[in-house]
C-alpha cells in the first residue's frame, strides 16, 4: 500500500464548476499536509498547506483535513482553464521536513 | 524559483559514466533535498541534507551519493549511470521542519 494515494485522473470539470481532489495517507503520525500544483514540464509549486482538522480557505482554494479518516482534499471553486494541471498531495511526518508525495491527479478544466 | 538553481537543465549521458547534478540556493535554508520524478511514481526522495556535511538517505538512494560542503550547494552524483536513472530530478529547499518546501526548475537526465 502506497503511503499517499491519489486518483490519477484525469478529472474533467467544466469552467466555473467546483473541482474536488482527494488524497488518503497511511501514516497516522503525519503532521502536515500540502497541495502542490504542477504544470506540464514545470516544477511543483505550493498552493495550500493545512496542519489542523477542518477547512482552510485561500481565495478559490479550500483544503480540508480529516485526520481520523486519514483524508485530505482540495476544492477549487470557479475552476478556470488555467487551473488545468497535475495536483500533488504531500504529507510530512517525522523530522527533517521530508515530504512523501502521491502520484498526483491530473485536472482538466474544459471550456 | 525562490533563489534555487539547478544545473544542468538537460543532460544526456552514456550508461556507466559518472554524472553530477548541482543545486545552488541563495536562501540560506538549512534543508536541501533531491527528488526524482517518474511517470506512475510521482516524486520520490533520493537524499536530503539537514546541514553542511549532514546528509541522509531517502527512499530511492541506491546508485546515488550526495555531498554538501557549503550551505548553498548540494550535489547529487550518479556514480555509474544506468538507464533506470533516466528521470527528471528536482532539488528542493526548506528552512525548517515546520516550513515548506520550494522546488528548483528540475534537471532532465537521459541515460542512453
Amino acid at each position: 500500500q502506497k503511503e499517499v494515494e491519489q486518483n490519477s485522473g484525469p478529472l474533467s470539470v467544466p469552467e466555473g464548476a467546483i473541482a474536488s481532489l482527494n488524497c488518503t495517507y497511511s501514516d497516522r503520525g503525519s503532521q502536515s499536509f500540502f497541495w502542490y500544483r504542477q504544470y506540464s514540464g514545470k516544477s511543483p509549486e505550493l498552493i495550500m498547506f493545512i496542519y489542523s482538522n477542518g477547512d482552510k480557505e485561500d481565495g478559490r482554494f479550500t483544503a480540508q483535513l480529516n485526520k481520523a479518516s486519514q483524508y485530505v482534499s482540495l476544492l477549487i471553486r470557479d475552476s478556470q482553464p488555467s487551473d488545468s494541471a497535475t495536483y500533488l498531495c504531500a504529507v510530512r511526518a517525522g523530522t527533517a521536513s521530508k515530504l512523501t508525495f502521491g502520484t498526483g491527479t491530473r485536472l482538466q478544466v474544459t471550456l | 524559483d525562490a533563489g534555487i538553481t539547478q544545473s544542468p537543465r538537460h543532460k544526456v549521458t552514456e550508461t556507466g559514466t559518472p554524472v553530477t547534478l548541482r543545486c545552488h540556493q541563495t536562501e540560506n535554508h538549512r534543508y536541501m533535498y533531491w527528488y526524482r520524478q517518474d511517470p506512475g511514481h510521482g516524486l520520490r526522495l533520493i537524499h536530503y541534507s539537514y546541514g553542511v556535511k549532514d546528509t541522509d538517505k531517502g527512499e530511492v538512494s541506491d546508485g546515488y551519493s550526495v555531498s554538501r560542503s557549503k550551505t548553498e550547494d548540494f550535489l547529487l552524483t550518479l556514480e555509474s549511470a544506468t538507464s533506470s536513472q533516466t528521470s527528471v530530478y528536482f532539488c528542493a529547499i526548506s528552512e525548517g521542519t515546520a516550513v515548506l518546501t520550494t522546488f528548483g526548475s528540475g534537471t532532465r537526465l537521459t541515460v542512453v
